[in-house]
């Protein structure tokens, strides 16, 4: 079935330091892929996302490049910020199914520090 | 627009007590779903809904059931609650369609003592 896996936490960096935060999906058709961020307290939010192959989806800084070759979806960032602490969840969306699931990670911990 | 709401934000029950929570969206979505996040385990789907008067099991159902009576809410119910149900319980909706975004309300904590 359909799969999320993504790196275990917490991860701790230095303000400005580079992030990667490495997903890689199962999946038996062409999924969307998707980012979501949750910062304390909050809700989930999406971050960014991706709909088909070596599509990049990026926002605030985060980048994503949906890697079908790899079954890839990993999270960057150039230069992290204290505000960017938050949990991070990469998840997948059932797209051969009329369920309309989406398939979540386990979530990593980012903590970024002065 | 509010988005998806939940209430209540934070309720604490003794073991065997009912209660109901209540999501709410008003961006005419036909997708919704109720997850609960516990520590070290990520979101776990509990039921789901794929439009109006129908409901399905998610992965960890068992102690929990749910109505779609209009398309707007999504009602989570506890019939006799457990300390095993203490947990951050999140709302979610979503427009049909691949690649749509799924929008979260901001969590019911609830302590089962």
């Amino acid at each position: 079935g359909d799969s999320v896996t993504q790196m275990e936490g917490p991860v701790t960096l230095s303000e400005e330091a580079f992030l990667t935060i490495n997903c890689t999906y199962t999946a038996t058709g062409y999924p969307s892929l998707f980012w979501y961020v949750q910062y304390p307290g909050e809700g989930l939010q999406l971050l960014l996302k991706a709909t088909k192959a070596d599509d990049k989806g990026s926002n605030k800084g985060f980048e994503a490049t949906y890697r079908k070759e790899t079954t890839s979806f990993h999270l960057e960032k150039g230069s992290v910020q204290v505000s960017d602490s938050a949990v991070y969840f990469c998840a997948l969306d059932d797209r051969g199914s009329t369920l309309g699931r989406l398939y979540f990670g386990r979530g990593t911990q980012l903590t970024v520090w002065p | 627009n509010a988005g998806v709401t939940q209430t209540p934000k934070f309720r604490v029950l003794k073991t065997g007590q009912s209660m109901t929570l209540l999501c709410a969206q008003d961006m005419n979505h036909e997708y919704m779903y109720w997850y609960r996040q516990d520590p070290g385990m990520g979101l776990r789907l509990i039921h789901y809904s794929v439009g109006e008067g129908t409901t399905a099991k998610g992965e960890v159902p068992d102690g929990y059931n749910v109505s779609r009576l209009k398309k707007q809410n999504f009602l989570l119910g506890l019939e006799s609650a457990a300390p095993s149900q203490t947990s951050v319980y999140f709302c979610a909706s979503r427009a049909a369609g691949a690649g749509n975004e799924q929008f979260f309300g901001p969590g019911t904590r609830l302590t089962v003592l």
